[in-house]
């Protein structure tokens, strides 16, 4: 059965500390992505990844940053987490021509106080 | 500028009535359209997809309804159960693009009561 793990369901931070959420899939595919998602506004891409050490930015990059250094592992960083980046957190993955078909992963509730 | 606009952003539905998602689009390049579904809780899954060279596809009471000329979609649910209950996303992509993205639209949460 696929599977896209997070590190985290639920985390609480503190204004401007660094936050890592981690994102791992065992399908061995190309792609992963990182979307927040809050009420009303639906799924936005953060950044996304097609191969190892590759990204490109989403719809709303400003304020993260990612990394990729396996194909299985993309990891979403808050440099200076901020209160309005307190979101649900909801990573990704497919193949390289995936037809349509993204696997989530559960989400990380991130609460910035 | 959104990609995809989805309507409405919340819908009630009695047991046994039919629930509509409407989905719109503007890009004549995408040429693939999947419905996610999301229970509380847990992240998307993929429900159902259609290609624009088909007008309909149903998979048991989900059925995706297309208008090329028109570029929009809709999500019909027949005999909609409390089950159905849940966050509907439509989404657009173009197959050939290696990158894979999906340009989802806002969500449009159901609730059916039983």
């Amino acid at each position: 059965d696929v599977k896209v793990t997070q590190s985290s369901r639920y985390l609480v931070k503190r204004t401007g500390e660094k936050v890592f959420l981690e994102c791992v899939q065992d399908m061995d595919h190309e792609n992963m992505f990182w979307y927040r998602q809050d009420p009303g506004l639906g799924l936005r891409l953060i950044y996304f990844s097609y191969d190892v050490k590759m990204k490109e930015k989403g719809d709303i990059p400003e304020g993260y940053s990612v990394s990729r250094e396996k194909k299985e592992r993309f990891s979403l960083i808050l440099e200076s987490a901020s209160t309005n980046q307190t979101s649900m957190y909801l990573c990704a993955s497919s193949t390289r021509r995936g037809a349509g078909e993204q696997f989530f992963g559960p989400g990380t509730r991130l609460t910035v106080l | 500028q959104q990609q995809v606009k989805q309507s409405p952003q919340s819908l009630i539905v009695q047991k046994g009535g039919i629930s509509i998602i409407n989905c719109a689009y503007e890009n004549t390049a995408f040429d693939y359209f999947p419905w996610y579904q999301q229970f509380p809780g847990k992240g998307p899954a993929l429900l159902i997809a259609i290609r624009p060279d088909v007008s309909e596809k149903k998979e048991g009471r989900f059925t995706i309804s297309f208008n090329k000329s028109a570029k929009q979609f809709s999500l019909h649910i027949m005999d909609s159960q409390p089950g159905d209950s849940a966050t509907y996303f439509c989404a657009a992509t173009i197959r050939g693009s290696t990158l894979g993205r999906l340009y989802f639209g806002r969500g449009t949460q159901l609730t059916v009561w039983p």
